[in-house]
């Protein structure tokens, strides 16, 4: 089975400071995607960042972006600037099957003033 | 542009009582579909998807069923609830064979009384 690890249940930043959040992630297949997924309190999920596993380059999202390992298979998000707003969970994710997307159990980010 | 829409937000029944989730797309043809359940402190786990009209695939042996009448529409039911099925629910979908991103519903709350 495919897995997807979140080794850090919880984490706390103060406002304006960087915070990087790890993923781990287990697959055979050579083409395949990640992502990061952020769920605020209101549950809604929205997507952070994508990253194709055959572009050898990073992922950026303005204050977001990515530290793809593909031999090491990690896939750590990193957070410039942190605001109150990025106070969320974090989940990772990967598409080895082709069809759906295979959770980690998430980072409970908390960023204070 | 696309948008999804998935309800009861919240929803509070009786062990033992049927279930019925509703989860529509709208502004995409033949999208591939989603349920997936988040159990409190944990991550996002796939129940069911669907890659066409009447297509299920179920990923956990449950007391869950899934159905897909139209194109665009999703459900989830439950002849008869246990205590075990509360929990968050979320719709989602993606296009194609699913290497892209998926874009979910607002979820919905379910408490088995």
């Amino acid at each position: 089975a495919q897995t997807v690890t979140q080794s850090q249940p919880e984490m706390s930043v103060q406002e304006a400071e960087t915070v990087t959040l790890s993923c781990t992630y287990d697959t055979s297949e050579n083409n395949y995607y990640l992502f990061w997924y952020k769920q605020p309190p209101s549950r809604q999920m929205i997507l952070v960042i994508r990253q194709e596993a055959y572009k050898q380059q990073n992922a950026t999202e303005n204050r977001f972006s990515v530290n793809f390992q593909k031999a090491a298979k990690s896939f750590s998000l990193k957070i410039s600037d942190s605001q109150l707003g990025d106070t969320a969970m974090y989940f990772c994710a990967s598409t080895p099957s082709g069809y759906a997307l295979n959770f980690g159990k998430g980072t409970s980010l908390l960023v204070t003033p | 542009s696309q948008t999804i829409h998935q309800w009861p937000a919240t929803l509070v029944q009786p062990v033992g009582s049927p279930l019925s989730l509703e989860c529509t797309v709208e502004g995409t043809s033949n999208p591939n579909l989603y349920w997936y359940r988040q159990a409190a402190g944990r991550g996002l786990q796939l129940l069911f998807y669907s890659v066409g009209i009447g297509q299920i695939s179920s990923e956990v042996p449950q007391n869950l069923s899934a159905s897909r009448p139209q194109d665009r529409q999703f459900i989830l039911s439950s002849k008869k609830l246990l205590l075990s099925d509360s929990g968050f629910y979320l719709c989602a979908w993606s296009e194609g064979a699913g290497n892209t991103e998926a874009f979910f519903g607002q979820g919905t709350r379910l408490t088995v009384v």
